[in-house]
């Protein structure tokens, strides 16, 4: 089983749609949480991150941590055809980042 | 430079070849990270240094792969005797602390080994 689990996608919707995009993970030692946007061919491109349990809320863009849960969560609301990329959850205890495969997202007009 | 740069862009070289893979850090950055990413997946973690120094290598695969970050600015990653499977996308990051909660990555070296 993999530290960190997350769902490849492709995940397809139409413009203005709320975008639910998720990461479970094992290690109960992770503290902080981060979302990174990748385009194609490009590195990834750090949008939020959040320092253990609770939300955090960014322009359409909000985080959440569920430690308990073990369970992580990116909301993009008023989706938008620029959002298209590929969104990867990492997360860390110390000083490397543990990366998810990556969710696909396809925002059509 | 106003981010990470990386150099070459893309790289193409023979099996059994050496490589060397640059990576220049933001400016005043102390933490360099190198990861690799491959077609599909996440970036895997490889070297982490802090300074001149190589905090962790635990993510290196074998003997084959080395980086130095000789000035505590610019890194180079090093790879001997390449092999076919070593193609993947080579990304280097910087942060201003070791807490890596702000990591900043560069475009990547696309490295084909044929």
């Amino acid at each position: 089983q993999k530290e960190v689990e997350q769902d490849p996608g492709p995940l397809s919707v139409p413009e203005g749609a709320i975008v639910s995009l998720n990461c479970t993970y094992s290690n109960s030692a992770f503290q902080y949480f981060m979302w990174y946007r990748q385009y194609s061919r490009k590195g990834p491109e750090l949008l939020m991150y959040t320092y253990s349990s609770g939300n955090k809320e960014d322009g359409r863009f909000t985080a959440q941590v569920d430690k308990s849960s073990k369970y992580i969560s990116l909301f993009i609301r008023d989706s938008q055809p620029s959002d298209s990329a590929t969104y990867l959850c990492a997360m860390s205890d110390t000083d490397k980042l543990i990366f998810g495969t990556g969710t696909r997202l396809q925002v059509f007009p | 430079g106003a981010g990470v740069s990386q150099t070459p862009s893309n790289k193409v070289t023979e099996k059994g070849k050496y490589v060397e893979l640059r990576c220049d850090p933001i400016s005043g950055h102390t933490a360099l990270y190198w990861y690799r990413q491959s077609l599909g997946q996440g970036p895997e973690f490889l070297i982490y240094f802090q300074g001149t120094g190589a905090a962790d290598d635990s993510g290196l695969p074998n003997d084959r792969f080395f980086a130095v970050r000789p000035e505590g600015s610019v890194s180079t990653l090093k790879i001997q005797r390449t092999e076919r499977g070593d193609s993947a996308v080579y990304l280097c990051a910087s942060s201003l602390n070791s807490l890596n909660t702000e990591a900043f990555f560069g475009q990547g070296t696309r490295l084909t080994v044929v």
